[in-house]
């Protein structure tokens, strides 16, 4: 079963603008992590963050959680043709391991010039 | 070089074959993990393992066998493999700790006719 889930499943901007993926998830978590994937290769890590923690920045990317209604949502600024990709969130159950990873089903991000 | 080696990238087998994929790391992480992706599911956890004596099923392990030859190997065999499991294999690792965070090799595509 899928414990995290995203919106929208596609995604279609010009570059420059600004893309806002979301992620919402059933259970307690430890902390919700999101993923980059270039068509047909492996999973990238780009930000974590803690059940604790509200947003968190890391370059053009921002990340915001609301534990109380279970889902996160990612936002890439000034987006650029690179960032054609693929974006999974994913969560680590509050009580569990990093053996309980679990991923969502992605957004695909088209970034056209 | 990659911190996290499959191989192979690509193979195309017929029913009823034994294949093993492999998955070697550099990272010197204690835990590694079998991912399976297929469009629209996201990834969905096969095996993992801790360290070399320890491998634990995960959600969807029925048809597998892995085994953990050393702390930088860690295999994936079909035993007979069938057409349903044509899809896009994962490994991965992870260091010790509760973040979980995941580095992922490139992936080996699997097709079975």
């Amino acid at each position: 079963s899928q414990q995290g889930e995203e919106d929208p499943q596609a995604l279609s901007i010009q570059e420059g603008e600004n893309a806002t993926m979301n992620c919402s998830y059933k259970t307690s978590i430890n902390n919700l992590q999101w993923y980059r994937q270039n068509s047909g290769r492996g999973l990238v890590h780009l930000i974590l963050i803690r059940s604790n923690e509200r947003e968190k920045h890391s370059g053009r990317l921002r990340v915001t959680l609301d534990t109380s209604k279970k889902s996160s949502s990612l936002l890439i600024t000034a987006s650029r043709a690179a960032d054609t990709a693929s974006y999974f969130c994913a969560t680590v159950p509050y009580t569990g391991t990093a053996s309980k990873l679990t991923f969502g089903t992605g957004t695909r991000l088209q970034v056209t010039l | 070089d990659a911190d996290v080696t499959q191989t192979p990238r690509n193979r195309i087998t017929k029913t009823g074959k034994r294949i093993m994929l492999e998955c070697s790391q550099t990272k010197g992480h204690d835990r590694m993990y079998w991912y399976r992706q297929d469009p629209g599911l996201g990834l969905r956890l096969i095996y993992y393992s801790f360290d070399v004596k320890d491998i634990n099923k995960g959600e969807i392990s029925d048809g597998y066998s892995v085994s953990r030859q050393a702390q930088a190997k860690f295999s994936l065999s079909l035993e007979s493999a069938i057409p349903n499991q044509t899809a896009l294999y994962f490994c991965a690792t992870s260091d010790f700790g509760d973040t979980g965070e995941l580095f992922f090799g490139e992936g080996s595509r699997l097709t079975v006719l």
